[in-house]
């Protein structure tokens, strides 16, 4: 496996609380980016990052924020969540060769 | 919205048959890619087709890219138990994948 991982991997919490996913790798790639995954939909792109403090948003970005202060660390913020933020969150890396490398997965549950 | 779309949903294949599974996509792309996902696990790389490719193998994997059709298709060859995951493709522009929903492909022994 590439040097990605994700913390925690599984998280429980309560709608409205803010909730705080850690991707971190240690290849040193430029581009980064937060998906989930939900039966029937594939993955869909929340935000990604081209480099440090540069992010944009992806097709399902509404109710999630992100940073980068580090090349190695991109953090995924959901603000307030709600019981449709339940699912399988995947960060990924991505370097000069455009194929991207995957991390183990964060199981989310919002109660 | 997404880019991808796979066809079929599922298939059962006896081992050592060869799996194929379709890909189409709406829009201009600069590469094509394919990922397995073994249940429970992170997306894995299979593959990577350029727009101005047609085919490409790697290993019992064949890939082909018809962009005036839009679409794409994986071979597997001689598919083993272990082949037993789903599939996705997904198009790629400017540094960003848009996936479809999958393949799941089950392998008999």
């Amino acid at each position: 496996d590439a040097g990605i991982t994700q913390s925690p991997r599984h998280k429980v919490t309560e709608t409205g609380t803010p909730v705080t996913l850690r991707c971190h790798q240690t290849e040193n790639h430029r581009y980064m980016y937060w998906y989930r995954q939900d039966p029937g939909h594939g993955l869909r792109l929340i935000h990604y990052s081209y480099g440090v403090k540069d992010t944009d948003k992806g097709e399902v970005s509404d109710g999630y924020s992100v940073s980068r202060s580090k090349t190695e660390d991109f953090l995924l913020t959901l603000e307030s969540a709600t019981s449709s933020q339940t699912s399988v969150y995947f960060c990924a890396i991505a370097g000069a060769r455009e194929t991207q490398y995957f991390g183990p997965g964060t199981r989310l549950l919002v109660l | 919205s997404q880019q991808g779309e796979e066809d079929p949903q599922a298939l059962s294949i006896q081992e050592g048959e060869n799996a194929t599974m379709n890909c189409s996509y709406k829009t201009s792309i600069n590469n094509l890619q394919w990922y397995r996902q073994n249940s429970g696990r992170g997306l894995v790389h299979l593959i990577l087709i350029r727009s101005n490719e047609r085919e490409k193998h790697s290993g019992r994997l064949r890939v082909t890219l018809d962009t005036s059709k839009k679409s794409s298709s994986l071979l597997i060859t001689a598919s083993r138990a272990a082949d037993t995951a789903s599939y996705f493709c997904a198009a790629g522009t400017d540094y960003k994948l848009s996936f479809g929903a999958g393949t799941t492909v089950t392998v008999r022994a």
